[in-house]
Parts: structure tokens; C-alpha cells; sequence
């Protein structure tokens, strides 16, 4: 267990249609990053806030969105769902943005778009 | 645009023997991460190399950072089934937050 807690853990849901996945970062981590995991795409680095800022973009489309809270949630907000939407969203948090530290993975929120 | 590129992409391997897995990636950087991945699970961190010549080991397994060659390797000693997993090196140039992966090593170790 990383720590790291995401929800929902699965989500089915149908074309045009608008998500919300949260996650939870370890206990003092300030860092947030959202991963997208598909077949065809692999592993993907999507955005990352740091304190409640936003630190890094990556390829993240602009139906989605992003936000970190004052508790340091966050919440990643999937708008105009797509059937390649469909993926696993991942979660990752690190104590600081510094270079060296670890990302800790979270469980994952598995989206099924219909 | 960095591109991280594993080889082998699948591979099968008897119990005891040894090999290794390669991660070459296209953009200077001195910092590589190994991950874990289980079937249908999150990824686990394995090592974190910051430094040419870096070399970390953890039960069976090693890896190594050589960052004048762009190449990082894992290498598997003695393998046994629980090892059985998908394995990635993923690259951050951008000082600590974007991570790069590689499409990952599916590895069977059969008994």
C-alpha cells in the first residue's frame, strides 16, 4: 500500500459525458501528478500540481482538467468523454517536486467510456 | 521529444537463470526509475537511479544507470516466479515532475 488513494476505484459511463476521479496524496506530500494508462498509448504523464499549484503540463486534452485543493486532493475532471477516454488513471504523489524524490502510485481508477 | 524505448518487450525465462532488461532513452538525463507492475495493479517503485554509474540492488534484483550512454539496465538474477511481472524505466528531464516511461517488459518466469 503506497499511501496514495484514488476513487472511484471503477467507473463505467457513456460518450459525452462529464467524470470526476479524486485522488489523495501520502500523508505531507505536496506533489500530485495524474498518469493516463491505455494499450495504445502506454503510460502517460498528464499534469502535475505542487501545493496547490499547477507545476507541469504534459499531454493532457483540453476536456480535461485539473485541480488541487487546500487539503491537497486533487481531482481530475474528464469532460466530452470519448470511447478512447477508456483507460487507467493513476495517481502519483512525492514529497517535494525536487528531482530526487519518488512518485508513489496510487490504485487507480479504471474509466470505461460506452 | 524524449522517447524511453525497453527491450526486450516480453520475455519468458526459466526459474534460476539470469537476464537482463534495457532501457536506452533520447534525451540527457541523470535520473532513471524502475517500476513494478502486477496484473490489473499500480505500479511499485523498485529504484531510483540519480547518477552516472549509479547501481542499486534489491533481492535479485540490479540495476545500473550509464547516463553518457543513455542506457539504463535491470538485470534478474536467479529468477523465480514471483518475479513474474511488467517492468518500467521511466526518465524525468524536467527536474523532478514529468516522468517518461518506457512501454514496458512483460516478464513470465515459468518453473
Amino acid at each position: 500500500d503506497s499511501g496514495v488513494t484514488q476513487t472511484p476505484k471503477h467507473l463505467i459511463t457513456a460518450t459525452g459525458q462529464r467524470v470526476t476521479l479524486r485522488c489523495s496524496p501520502r500523508s505531507g506530500d505536496l506533489s500530485v501528478y495524474w498518469y493516463q494508462q491505455s494499450l495504445d498509448q502506454g503510460l502517460q504523464f498528464l499534469i502535475q500540481y505542487y501545493n496547490g499549484e499547477e507545476r507541469a503540463k504534459g499531454n493532457i486534452l483540453e476536456r480535461f482538467s485539473a485541480q488541487q485543493f487546500p487539503d491537497l486532493h486533487s481531482e481530475l475532471n474528464l469532460s466530452s468523454l470519448e470511447l478512447g477516454d477508456s483507460a487507467l488513471y493513476f495517481c502519483a504523489s512525492s514529497a517535494t517536486s525536487w528531482e530526487s524524490d519518488t512518485q508513489y502510485f496510487g490504485p487507480g481508477t479504471r474509466l470505461t467510456v460506452l | 521529444e524524449l522517447k524511453v524505448e525497453q527491450n526486450p518487450l516480453f520475455l519468458s525465462m526459466q526459474e534460476g537463470k539470469n537476464y537482463t532488461i534495457y532501457c536506452n532513452y533520447s534525451t540527457t538525463s541523470d535520473r532513471l526509475y524502475w517500476y513494478r507492475q502486477d496484473p490489473g495493479k499500480s505500479l511499485e517503485s523498485l529504484f531510483v537511479l540519480l547518477s552516472n554509474g549509479a547501481v542499486k540492488q534489491e533481492g535479485r534484483l540490479m540495476a545500473s544507470l550509464d547516463t553518457k550512454a543513455r542506457l539504463s539496465t535491470l538485470h534478474i538474477t536467479a529468477a523465480v516466479h514471483d518475479l513474474s511481472a511488467t517492468y518500467f524505466c521511466a526518465v524525468d528531464v524536467t527536474s523532478g515532475s514529468r516522468l517518461t516511461f518506457g512501454e514496458g517488459t512483460q516478464l513470465t518466469v515459468n518453473p
